[in-house]
């Protein structure tokens, strides 16, 4: 267990719907990563949140939004939902800002668009 | 541009055989970390090492074995004696100074069959 949770484990929804994923990291972390898994991207990289401020940003489509709240925890929001937004979305979280921190990773949100 | 290479998509062993997963990587950075993490069917990502750049020694943890070789840009991952619970896909990656976010490789998908 890496001490980051994700709620909810899997969701199901429609195309044109939104969605809200939610992260807590592990204690006394400050960084929060969203990352998005599917099988012909791989993991991909979407955006890094530090002590409530956006921080890096990487292949984050406009219809995606996240927010880091002040206790920490952290949502990703989906909205427009397209078939192709079907993966496995994953929340790391680090105790720093940069390269050098190990990232742990929570469960995974499950996403399927119908 | 950071890239990370892991060439075998899957391999297949017969326990108790030793398995090598290779990587390689691309960076223009001096100064970078490298990891290894291992995703089972469950589908989390759980963190195994990490790496500086200047430190080329060799890591083991169990059965586990990691050589850094700069001279080559490679990151290899060895299991001795595998184990059924093995079976696994398994990702390298690669943070660097000078990007916003972790690069993964595409993962070597490992079955471990009694």
């Amino acid at each position: 267990d890496s001490g980051v949770t994700q709620t909810p484990k899997h969701l199901i929804t429609a195309t044109g719907q939104r969605v809200t994923l939610r992260c807590s990291p592990r204690s006394g972390d400050l960084s929060v990563y969203w990352y998005q898994q599917s099988l012909d991207q791989g993991l991909q990289f979407l955006i890094q949140y530090y002590n409530g401020e956006e921080r890096a940003k990487g292949n984050i489509l406009e219809r995606f939004s996240a927010q880091q709240f002040p206790d920490l925890h952290s949502e990703l929001n989906l909205s427009s939902l397209e078939l192709g937004d079907s993966a496995l979305y994953f929340c790391a979280s680090s105790a720093g800002t940069g390269y050098t921190d190990t990232q742990y990773f929570g469960p995974g949100t499950r996403l399927t668009v119908l | 541009a950071q890239k990370v290479t892991q060439a075998q998509t899957e391999i297949s062993v017969v326990e108790k055989e030793d398995v090598t997963l290779d990587c390689v990587y691309e960076t223009r950075d001096t100064t970078y970390y490298l990891f290894w993490y291992k995703q089972p069917p469950s589908g989390e990502l759980v963190f195994l090492i990490r790496r500086n750049s200047f430190d080329e020694q060799n890591e083991i943890s169990g059965r586990y074995s990691w050589n850094f070789q700069k001279s080559t840009s490679s990151f290899n991952f060895t299991i001795t004696a595998s184990q059924v619970v093995d079976s696994a896909v398994y990702f390298c990656a690669l943070s660097g100074l000078n990007n916003n976010d972790m690069r993964f490789g595409a993962g070597t998908r490992l079955t471990v069959k009694p």
